[in-house]
């Protein structure tokens, strides 16, 4: 599974929207990328994944550059509750396995 | 969807002594996943069933450290003779075949003294 590259941390305001990066350049065509996150003590949480083609669903959107070496996740009006790790993962969909990263550490404050 | 559950949530132990977890997955999802994850670190990769057979081990996964999932569903993970560094967060994750969408249990936390 191809290497991903996050920043360590991240803040935002209450109200505004997160953006995310996630930088996957070594990404091959049969790769999806994953966005998982983790609140503090709690099990990671799926959040949105995509192959290609923009993706939004009611968490969040996810944003592939045509190139698929990097790509955004979106929450569009972060709330306090969003306050967590966020995981980008390169996996083939059908992979036995996650490989995770540190993540970004995201801080949503008031 | 009762989600996935992890049973105990929480094990203190001393040095030495045997642990067992256990994992209830989604009903009807065939893959069923072990990771580690310790302070500061995201969760690493155990080992993982389709139904009941064991498909792959980590290299972190060693001898004293085994996995069951005898009819399909529920699993175990039993460490032996357990070491400090064995301290840390143990995830169960289960997901459908063909999608790596996993969810998630709440984790049991081991700490070993």
């Amino acid at each position: 599974d191809a290497k991903t590259t996050q920043p360590t941390s991240m803040d935002c305001a209450e109200g505004r929207a997160a953006n995310l990066p996630c930088n996957h350049s070594t990404i091959s065509g049969n790769e999806y990328v994953y966005w998982y996150r983790q609140i503090h003590s709690q099990g990671p949480q799926y959040i949105i994944h995509g192959l290609k083609n923009n993706e939004t669903n009611e968490m969040a959107s996810l944003i592939i550059t045509e190139d698929r070496k990097s790509s955004t996740l979106i929450l569009p009006h972060a709330t306090l509750r969003d306050t967590a790790v966020y995981y980008c993962i390169a996996n083939q969909g059908g992979s036995e396995k996650l490989v995770f990263g540190k993540g970004t550490k995201l801080t949503v404050n008031p | 969807d009762t989600g996935v559950s992890q049973d105990p949530r929480h094990k203190i132990t001393k040095r030495g002594q045997n642990v067992t977890f256990r994992c209830d997955p989604i009903s009807e999802h065939n893959r069923l996943y072990w990771y580690r994850q310790t302070l500061g670190q995201g969760p690493e990769f155990l080992t993982y069933f389709q139904n009941e057979a064991q498909l792959e081990k980590s290299r972190l996964l060693s001898d004293r450290f085994s996995a069951e999932r005898p009819k399909g569903s529920f699993s175990t993970l039993e460490i032996q003779r357990t070491e400090q560094g064995d301290s840390a967060m143990y995830l169960c994750a289960s997901s459908p075949a063909t999608s790596a969408k996993g969810f998630f249990g709440p984790g049991t936390r081991l700490t070993v003294l």
